[in-house]
């Protein structure tokens, strides 16, 4: 089974719908990511957080919002999508080891809003 | 501010030439420098990284990265090419002492011709 998952793989949207993008993990990791990937632009951070208590923006976070509901939960809400958030979302872990973090990936979620 | 630049969005190289694939970070303190690779289809996985331990790297499938500090780059090469190496590949530079936080490069697609 995979370490990181994500749910949906796959969605197609309107312009202002509200969309949540789910992301688990198995791997025990107290840090997770939300990055989006856009063609020639390679991955934006758009959320992340340190722990259940520790939720931080990162470079792009207008127009999104998360949740952290335990360790192992972390999510992704577009509370009115548009067609420029139309992009591909991985989901990423890491954890607190006092070493060089390794950034785990979940397999991407495509959205497209139409 | 860390930045990296990826000089060539796509590389096309013959089965069994060598890969080299540009990087050039900027970073006003000592950076934490990664490659990154995605195959169609699926989310990122570690290649290799650059810890400060040695500045000859080696990763996995056979890729290393030599850190050159004078010439703030950090290319990728492999001697070989083989097809299952056509992926898409990021560089990416920590932004922190912890490396949580990753600044990703625009990546370069890799393409292997028979």
């Amino acid at each position: 089974d995979a370490d990181v998952t994500q749910t949906p793989r796959n969605r197609i949207t309107k312009t202002g719908k509200r969309i949540m993008l789910e992301c688990s993990q198995t791997k025990g990791h107290d840090r997770m990511y939300w990055y989006r990937q856009d063609p020639g632009l390679g991955l934006r951070l758009i959320y992340y957080s340190f722990d259940v208590k520790d939720i931080n923006k990162g470079e792009i976070s207008d127009g999104y919002s998360v949740s952290r509901q335990a360790q192992a939960k972390f999510s992704l809400s577009l509370e009115s999508a548009i067609p420029n958030q139309t992009a591909l979302y991985f989901c990423a872990t890491s954890e607190t080891s006092g070493s060089l973090d390794t950034q785990y990936f979940g397999p991407g979620t495509r959205l497209t809003v139409l | 501010a860390q930045s990296v630049t990826q000089l060539g969005s796509h590389v096309s190289v013959s089965e069994g030439a060598l890969v080299l694939l540009r990087c050039n970070y900027s970073s006003s303190v000592p950076p934490y420098l990664f490659w990154y690779v995605q195959y169609p289809n699926q989310g990122l996985q570690l290649l290799l990284k650059y810890t400060s331990a040695a500045t000859l790297v080696k990763g996995i499938n056979g890729f290393e990265a030599e850190f050159k500090k004078s010439e703030t780059s950090f290319h990728l090469t492999k001697p070989s090419a083989h097809m299952s190496d056509a992926a898409e590949y990021f560089c990416a530079v920590s932004v922190d002492s912890s490396a949580s936080k990753i600044i990703f490069g625009s990546g370069t697609r890799l393409s292997i011709r028979p």
